[in-house]
C-alpha cells in the first residue's frame, strides 16, 4: 500500500461521539486526501491537504475536520459522528505535478452506532 | 460539476476472453483519466493514466482508449483471469484543479473459469 497506513482499521463508536482518524504516509509526498466509500456513491472526497497546515474542502465536507501538523500525518476528526457518516473512510497520497496518481491506504471502517 | 458514469451491473466473462469496461463522462474533457483496480476491503489500486492527447495507452494486458469526442474511456483486458475479478473504478481530474480527482461509481468484472 505504497507506505501509508490508516488507523485505527476499525471503529465502533456511538453517536455523539468525536471520532479521530489517523493516515500516516512515508513517501513524502505533499498531497494528501481522506475520501469516503458508501454504496450507490462510490468514493467521494472529503478534505485534502497540499502541504503542511494547507488544506482545503472537499465534495462532502460538512461535519469533518482535518489537521496536518507534519508532512506524513493527516488527521480526519468528526467532531460529533453520526449515523450518516458509518462509512469506509480511504486515505490517499499523491505528488503533482511529477505524477497524478494517487496511492491509497488499505482503509478504515467506521460504524456509528 | 463534472458527471462520472460507469456500468453499476457487474461484467461477467468466461476466462480467457476480453473484458471491456466503459467511463463515460459529461461537461468538459478532461486532460486525463486514470483507472484503479479495487479489491474487496482493499483501497483502490492505481493502474493506468491517458492523457486527452493519448489515444490509447498499454500496460500488459490492460488497454485504455480516450475518445474526447465521444467523452468516453474504454478499459480492455485481453486474455482475462480469474484474478482479474474485481471493481474497476475511472477516475478524472474536475476542471480547474487538476490535482484532485472525482472517482465514477465503479464496474464490478468477474472471470469465471
Amino acid at each position: 500500500d505504497a507506505g501509508i497506513t490508516q488507523s485505527p482499521r476499525h471503529k465502533v463508536t456511538e453517536t455523539g461521539t468525536p471520532v479521530t482518524l489517523r493516515c500516516h504516509q512515508t513517501e513524502n509526498h505533499r498531497y494528501m486526501y481522506w475520501y469516503r466509500q458508501d454504496p450507490g456513491h462510490g468514493l467521494r472526497l472529503i478534505h485534502y491537504s497540499y502541504g503542511v497546515k494547507d488544506t482545503d474542502k472537499g465534495e462532502v465536507s460538512d461535519g469533518y475536520s482535518v489537521s496536518r501538523s507534519k508532512t506524513e500525518d493527516f488527521l480526519l476528526t468528526l467532531e460529533s459522528a453520526t449515523s450518516s457518516q458509518t462509512s469506509v473512510y480511504f486515505c490517499a497520497i499523491s505528488e503533482p505535478p511529477q505524477t497524478y496518481e494517487q496511492y491509497f491506504g488499505p482503509g478504515t471502517r467506521l460504524t456509528v452506532t | 460539476s463534472q458527471k462520472i458514469e460507469q456500468n453499476s451491473e457487474a461484467l461477467n466473462i468466461q476466462e480467457g476472453k476480453t473484458a471491456t469496461l466503459t467511463c463515460n463522462y459529461t461537461n468538459y474533457s478532461p486532460a486525463y483519466l486514470q483507472w484503479y483496480r479495487q479489491d474487496p476491503g482493499r483501497g483502490p489500486v492505481f493502474l493506468l493514466l491517458i492523457r486527452e492527447n493519448e489515444k490509447e495507452k498499454r500496460k500488459e494486458r490492460l488497454k485504455v482508449t480516450f475518445d474526447t469526442t465521444l467523452k468516453q474511456s474504454l478499459f480492455h483486458i485481453t486474455a482475462s483471469q480469474p484474478a482479474d475479478s474485481a471493481t474497476y473504478l475511472c477516475a478524472l481530474p474536475p476542471k480547474d484543479a487538476g490535482n484532485m480527482l472525482t472517482f465514477g461509481g465503479g464496474t464490478r468484472l468477474m472471470v469465471k473459469p
